[in-house]
């Protein structure tokens, strides 16, 4: 079955230290997003890629790095800058990124936790 | 700036109970307003868009409207099943989604 798969499901990061969270979709789709979840607050974009090379920041990139080198991933790597990084991660795709009809595909979520 | 406000933040009925859960936008141009039904620890799941004013949409017993101004997510005779976390989005730029806080509905058998 077409989907996206986020690994790991689960992550804890110590203090100073860089960590990357995994995103590959089987869709062929064109967009991909990285949002980030907080208690009581609505996702908020992190990073958006509409193809292969190219990526834009989000409202709040501060402190995070991704690459898109393939079609099919987009990893996000949570680096030390970010001072307050736990939260739940969603990653999300669209066919392509302009039309939107079907809103986005998201996966099922990297909860890191800073430990 | 654009805004999305969702309300109530959380909904306890019992089963049964019909009600409609409320988001509203501020926005510079609409390209269209969705809606996502998410579980606890996953990502959200695609349920409703709407375009234009006036539109509606229905799934099981849900059904999305929209106004010039707000959305609403009718459900009809709730059961257990539907208790989730229901968010609103909103497309203004050909390029991302602008999420609200979400309502968190309980259905209670």
């Amino acid at each position: 079955d077409g989907g996206i798969t986020q690994s790991p499901k689960y992550l804890f990061r110590k203090e100073g230290q860089n960590v990357t969270l995994s995103c590959e979709q089987n869709l062929n789709h064109d967009a991909m997003y990285w949002y980030r979840q907080d208690p009581g607050q609505g996702l908020r974009l992190i990073y958006y890629s509409q193809i292969v090379n190219d990526f834009q920041k989000g409202d709040i990139a501060e402190g995070y790095s991704v690459s898109r080198e393939k079609k099919e991933s987009f990893p996000l790597t949570v680096t030390s800058a970010q001072k307050n990084p736990t939260a739940f991660y969603l990653c999300a795709s669209s066919l392509d990124g302009v039309t939107l009809y079907y809103g986005y595909t998201f996966g099922s979520g990297t909860r890191l936790t800073v430990v | 700036e654009d805004q999305v406000t969702q309300s109530p933040e959380a909904l306890r009925l019992q089963e049964g109970e019909s009600s409609s859960l409320n988001c509203s936008y501020t926005v510079s141009g609409l390209r269209g307003l969705f809606w996502y039904r998410q579980d606890p620890g996953k990502g959200p799941e695609f349920l409703f868009t709407l375009y234009s004013a006036g539109e509606e949409k229905e799934k099981e017993r849900l059904k999305a409207t929209l106004t010039k101004k707000e959305s609403f997510l009718h459900i009809t005779a709730p059961k257990p099943e539907d208790s989730a976390t229901y968010l609103c989005a909103v497309q203004v730029s050909a390029r991302q989604l602008t999420f609200g806080s979400g309502t968190q509905l309980t259905v209670l058998p």
